[in-house]
């Protein structure tokens, strides 16, 4: 099976500006989670999708939204980017119904500057 | 929210078996404990998970006390490939896992 595919793996963003990062779950996975990490804050859940509805959400501003389409792809956007939205953003994928094991893509490298 | 305690740093030597500890005293009865990994800017790779039993597969073991607070993953014989942070997890609910710092495993030559 092919494994989690992020795109675009490395990106640059102005203050201001507004970004959307892609993720293809393993084929037959339902479950997309998404995930910041930073060296100051280390991992944190953001938010997961499954069956194109958002089953759980972590603590983070408006700003940080997403969804998920009917083949399990997920997109995560980001509005008004801050400097501390400088982060590695990692999705997760996972059957969703068991014991939620869970396989991260590589992550996309945002820069704000 | 369970959460998970882990030493920031260990170091092993190649070959020899490299023990990880973790805490997690406030863990409910159904939640599992998973083990990920992460080497350097990549994303975290899965290990191992379990509930009560002790459990084996081709990466690592797994033990997990009788009460449950605490566990020990075993990596048997530790490789320079092994280097890496190593998460102890516990599901705070659905997919949304908790990481903590976990613990940066340097294996010696």
């Amino acid at each position: 099976k092919a494994g989690v595919t992020q795109t675009p793996r490395y990106l640059i963003k102005t203050r201001g500006q507004q970004v959307t990062l892609s993720c293809s779950p393993i084929s037959g996975h339902r479950s997309v989670s998404w995930y910041q990490q930073t060296p100051g804050q280390g991992l944190q859940f953001l938010f997961e999708y499954f069956s194109e509805t958002q089953r759980n959400k972590g603590n983070f501003p408006g700003r940080f939204s997403g969804r998920q389409f009917s083949n399990s792809r997920s997109e995560m956007n980001v509005s008004t980017l801050e400097l501390g939205d400088s982060a590695l953003y990692l999705c997760a994928s996972s059957s969703g119904v068991s014991t939620y094991e869970q396989y991260f893509g590589p992550g996309t490298r945002l820069t704000v500057t | 929210d369970a959460k998970t305690t882990q030493p920031p740093s260990m170091d092993c030597a190649e070959g020899r078996a490299a023990n990880l500890p973790c805490n997690h005293s406030t863990i409910s009865g159904n939640e599992y404990v998973y083990w990920y990994r992460q080497i350097h800017s990549q994303g975290p790779q899965y290990i191992i998970h379990g509930l009560k039993n002790n459990e084996t597969n081709e990466m690592a073991s797994l033990i997990i006390t009788e009460d449950r607070k605490s566990s020990t993953l075993i990596l048997p014989h530790a490789t320079l490939r092994d280097t890496a942070v190593y998460y102890c997890i516990v599901r705070v609910t659905g997919n949304q896992f908790y990481f903590g710092t976990g613990t940066s495993l340097t294996v010696i030559p």
